[in-house]
């Protein structure tokens, strides 16, 4: 049982390249969520999702695209990358319909913008 | 829309004293609130968590208390040992169903000394 995996684990680019955070999850989970972690910041909600092609903005969308076309993919793309979205990128998933239950977090995304 | 502070973001505790972390939230509406740990290098994973119903819950030597009036929590880890050693977040979740979102704390660092 692979869980949730992200990828890629750690990758580099420059100012003005689009990047896309890829996240895949195995559990038929309906809600996947995106967070950034900064240090001084915890977790911040970039975008989450409900279901397949249901998506919605979190506390920090500016600068992200997510799409969410499959149930276990749900994608974050950075479409034009500046240095202050040098981060670590958790995506998570959940099986609950309700708002609580547990989020399974993968095991992150380190970026860096040039 | 909602926001959680978290204090403090550091704390060094005596190996066998108790630590506490604190918690406030600012939507009323907030209805659960889950604990994440996260040991260096890896991904947050829930410890405890409480629903607005309850004023304590208790899991061993880790306990989180609510205070829905003065809308804050609280994590209290008794006779701490090294393995305790981590960064905490706290957390709130408003919503139901499609509108379901969960909002994190900045983190505390626990240190536990020998």
């Amino acid at each position: 049982d692979a869980g949730i995996t992200q990828s890629p684990r750690y990758k580099i680019t420059e100012t003005g390249r689009q990047v896309t955070l890829m996240c895949h999850q195995t559990w038929s989970h309906s809600y996947m969520f995106w967070y950034r972690q900064d240090l001084g910041h915890g977790l911040r909600l970039i975008y989450y999702s409900a279901a397949a092609d249901i998506t919605d903005k979190g506390e920090v969308p500016d600068g992200y695209v997510v799409s969410r076309s499959k149930t276990e993919n749900f994608p974050l793309t950075l479409e034009s990358a500046t240095r202050s979205q040098t981060s670590v990128y958790f995506c998570a998933s959940r099986k609950t319909a309700t708002n609580t239950g547990e989020l399974f977090f993968g095991e992150g995304s380190r970026l860096t913008v040039l | 829309g909602e926001n959680v502070e978290q204090h403090p973001s550091t704390l060094s505790v005596q190996e066998g004293d108790s630590a506490v972390i604190k918690c406030t939230y600012s939507d009323s509406a907030s209805n659960y609130f889950p604990w994440y740990k996260q040991e260096l290098g890896k991904r947050p994973q829930l410890i405890i968590d409480i629903r607005s119903n309850v004023g304590e819950k208790k899991d061993q030597r880790i306990a989180v208390t609510l205070n829905k009036t003065a809308k804050h929590f609280s994590l209290h880890i008794t006779e701490t040992q090294p393995e305790d050693s981590a960064v905490y977040f706290c957390a709130a979740s408003i919503g139901y169903s499609s509108a379901s979102k969960i909002i994190f704390g900045s983190g505390t660092r626990l240190s536990i000394r020998p």
